[in-house]
């Protein structure tokens, strides 16, 4: 089936270890999302690609950044992770008015 | 501002109609969503509506939108242990040039028997 894949699903580090998150999507839609959600919060949005264009969201910090080499791709990385990183993050992707979300990767900082 | 608010919880029985609101801000946004999070999972999307509908209706769920007072609301009719998760509205507004939704900050629905 089509969908929105992310791997791993749980994800530990440690306090300033370098770790990429990864999604791939079968939908070969153009525009690729990545949120952050910290416990009973709303998501967040952290960036997104149009296409091969990288949008920043004002309020991310520079300890993230993305990457997507092809339509399928998006990594995310956290160059060195806090404590205050521990959250959900998700990917999303669109190609209209609707945004189809992965399952997730908790990711754990040690 | 971008504020999309929700109460937090709504606890109801099986069988029930369960209703969860929602307030936004944003008047340009053309789409209203709500997306249910179940434990440890991602975001399902439910339903939407056009802003230039008042009402939707999909199988068991009702949308209804009142742009004057910014109020969206979700009607679950016959509610299920199964629908017991995390719902939450978003907006899309019209001054993004992609669909960037703004979440509310999700109302957890307790289902009991």
């Amino acid at each position: 089936d089509a969908m929105v894949i992310q791997n791993p699903r749980y994800q530990v580090t440690q306090f300033g270890k370098p770790v990429t998150l990864s999604c791939s999507q079968t939908l070969n839609h153009n525009v690729m999302y990545w949120y952050q959600q910290k416990s009973s919060q709303a998501p967040k949005l952290l960036f997104h690609y149009y296409d091969k264009d990288f949008n920043n969201e004002a309020d991310t910090p520079d300890n993230f950044q993305s990457r997507r080499p092809n339509t399928s791709f998006c990594f995310l990385d956290i160059r060195s992770p806090g404590l205050g990183d521990a959250a959900m993050y998700l990917c999303a992707t669109s190609t209209g008015n609707e945004q189809f979300f992965g399952p997730g990767t908790r990711l754990t900082v040690l | 501002g971008e504020d999309v608010e929700q109460s937090l919880f709504l606890s109801v029985r099986e069988g029930d109609s369960s209703v969860i609101n929602c307030t936004y801000t944003d008047s340009s946004s053309t789409y209203l969503y709500w997306y249910k999070q179940e434990p440890g999972a991602g975001l399902q999307l439910l339903t939407y509506i056009f802003s230039n509908m008042d009402m939707k209706q999909d199988q068991r769920l009702t949308v209804l939108l009142n742009k004057k007072d910014k109020h969206l609301s979700l009607r679950i009719a016959d509610t299920q242990t199964g629908d017991s998760a995390i719902y939450f509205c978003a907006e899309s507004p019209r001054s993004y040039n992609t669909d960037k939704l703004i979440f509310g900050t999700g109302t957890r629905l307790q289902v009991f028997p």
